[in-house]
C-alpha cells in the first residue's frame, strides 16, 4: 500500500526566501506526482504534475522534481511571497489497469512572513 | 479555464439523513473521482468512475454511499443514512484520461452532520 508523507507538517519563512518541500513515497511503482495548494477552507488547486516519464516540471516561481528510485519528490518556490502562504499537498498515482486513484501526503503548511 | 464546479459548497444535515452532493465535471474528462478532507487530516480517496460505472472504491464507501452520473453531465455522491463522522469535505476531481493528465478538483462541499 502507497504511503506518502511530507516533512515538514509547517514551515514558516521571511517573504524573498526559497521554500523547500519534501514529499516521500514508500512504492517506487508510483506513476504521476502532482502538486497541488490549498487555501484554507478551500479546494485544492494543482500547480505542477510530474509525468511517470519525467524528472522535473516547472511553472514560473515553481519547480518540482521527482527521484523514484528513492522515493522523493521535491517542490521548490522561489523568492517567496506572502501570496504563497498555504497548504501545500503532494499526491502520487500508481501505475494501475483502472481507477489511478490519487495517494495524498498531509500537507505542509507554509507561512511567508513579510 | 476549464473548471469542475460543485454544489452546495456547504450543507448541514441531521444525523440519519440523505444528502446528495453535486459535481460538474469539465466536459472533455472521462474518469472521475469522489474524495474526503476529515478536518485536520489527509485527503483519502473515495471511488472512482468511469464509462459510467465504478472501477474502484476505498474500504470508506461502503453501502451507506453511491454514485451516479445519470444524464450524462451532473456526476453525484449520495450518502444514505448520514453519520456525525461523515463531517467532511467532499471534493469531486476528474481527470481527461488515466495516465498521461493530471487531475483537476473542484472547490469543495463542506458537509456537516449534526
Amino acid at each position: 500500500k502507497q504511503e506518502v508523507t511530507q516533512i515538514p507538517a509547517a514551515l514558516s519563512v521571511p517573504e524573498g526566501e526559497n521554500l523547500v518541500l519534501n514529499c516521500s513515497f514508500t512504492d517506487s511503482a508510483i506513476y504521476n506526482l502532482q502538486w497541488f495548494r490549498q487555501d484554507p477552507g478551500k479546494g485544492l488547486t494543482s500547480l505542477l504534475l510530474i509525468q511517470s516519464s519525467q524528472r522535473e516540471q516547472t511553472s514560473g516561481r515553481l519547480n518540482a522534481s521527482l527521484d523514484k528510485s528513492s522515493g522523493r519528490s521535491t517542490l521548490y518556490i522561489a523568492a517567496s511571497q506572502p501570496g504563497d502562504s498555504a497548504t501545500y499537498l503532494c499526491a502520487g498515482s500508481m501505475i494501475k489497469a483502472a481507477g489511478n486513484k490519487l495517494t495524498f501526503g498531509g500537507g505542509t503548511r507554509v507561512l511567508v512572513k513579510p | 479555464e476549464p473548471e469542475v464546479t460543485q454544489t452546495p459548497s456547504h450543507q448541514v444535515t441531521q444525523m440519519g439523513q440523505e444528502v446528495i452532493l453535486r459535481c460538474v465535471p469539465i466536459s472533455n474528462h472521462l474518469y472521475f473521482y469522489w474524495y474526503r478532507q476529515i478536518l485536520g487530516q489527509k485527503v483519502e480517496f473515495l471511488v472512482s468512475f468511469y464509462n459510467n460505472e465504478i472501477s474502484e472504491k476505498s474500504e470508506i464507501f461502503d453501502d451507506q454511499f453511491s454514485v451516479e452520473r445519470p444524464d450524462g453531465s451532473n456526476f453525484t455522491l449520495k450518502i444514505r443514512s448520514t453519520k456525525l463522522e461523515d463531517s467532511a469535505m467532499y471534493f469531486c476531481a476528474g481527470a481527461e484520461g488515466q495516465r498521461t493528465y493530471g487531475y483537476t478538483f473542484g472547490s469543495g462541499t463542506r458537509l456537516t452532520v449534526v
